[in-house]
């Protein structure tokens, strides 16, 4: 059963704190996706990376950063938690290099709420 | 500037009935267009295409893709509570495998 794990469910920053979420895979895919999901506004893409330490600017990457150091894992990072950061996150991964589309698997979602 | 549409932003019926839901884009380079329900948690994967005309179904749930006219439908006859969700259009699009969402069609069916 494929699975794509997300680190904490639900979390409380505080505006400023340095917060980091989590994401593994373990279906050996290459690409992987971090979003945002907020009302009415659908899934937005914060950051992509389609392999280890590549990563693609999505369209929303103000005020996050990201790393894959190692090809199960893509972290999201906020560098300086604000309250307009509060929303819930989905990470995704997805089969193939560049040039494929394919089916994307969807974590269970972090959400994060920054007071 | 790529994007991703979808129609109505919510829709209520009752049990039985058969929705139609829309989604039109506009984005460079199309290689795919997906669709997936989300309830409570994560959005699960329902149907992917890629090739015009070709309907893709399971169960009650089928769609199909227009690539000249840029849109996907996905219908949902005798629809059931169970329906009840978030239904999600994405494409996929440039080499990079970019996958960009629509804001989704709340669906709810009443009993």
């Amino acid at each position: 059963d494929v699975k794509v794990t997300q680190s904490s469910r639900y979390l409380v920053k505080r505006t400023g704190e340095k917060v980091f979420l989590e994401c593994v895979q373990d279906m050996d895919h290459e690409n992987m996706f971090w979003y945002r999901q907020d009302p009415g506004l659908g899934l937005r893409l914060i950051y992509f990376s389609y392999d280890v330490k590549m990563k693609e600017k999505g369209d929303i990457p103000e005020g996050y950063s990201v790393s894959r150091e190692k090809k199960e894992r893509f972290s999201l990072i906020l560098e300086s938690a604000s309250t307009n950061q509060t929303s819930m996150y989905l990470c995704a991964s997805s089969k193939g290099g560049q040039g494929m589309n394919t089916e994307a698997f969807f974590g269970q979602g972090t959400r994060l709420t920054v007071v | 500037e790529d994007k991703v549409v979808q129609s109505p932003l919510s829709l209520v019926v009752h049990e039985g009935d058969t929705v139609t839901l829309n989604c039109s884009y506009e984005v460079t380079n199309f290689r795919s267009l997906l669709w997936y329900k989300q309830e409570k948690k994560a959005p699960t994967f329902l149907f992917m295409l890629t090739s015009s005309g070709i309907e893709k179904k399971s169960g009650r749930l089928s769609s199909i893709l227009d690539k000249k006219e840029l849109f996907s439908i996905l219908n949902i006859t005798a629809t059931q509570t169970g329906d009840s969700a978030v239904y999600l259009c994405a494409v996929g699009y440039n080499a990079g495998n970019m996958l960009t969402f629509g804001g989704g069609t709340r669906l709810m069916v009443k009993p």
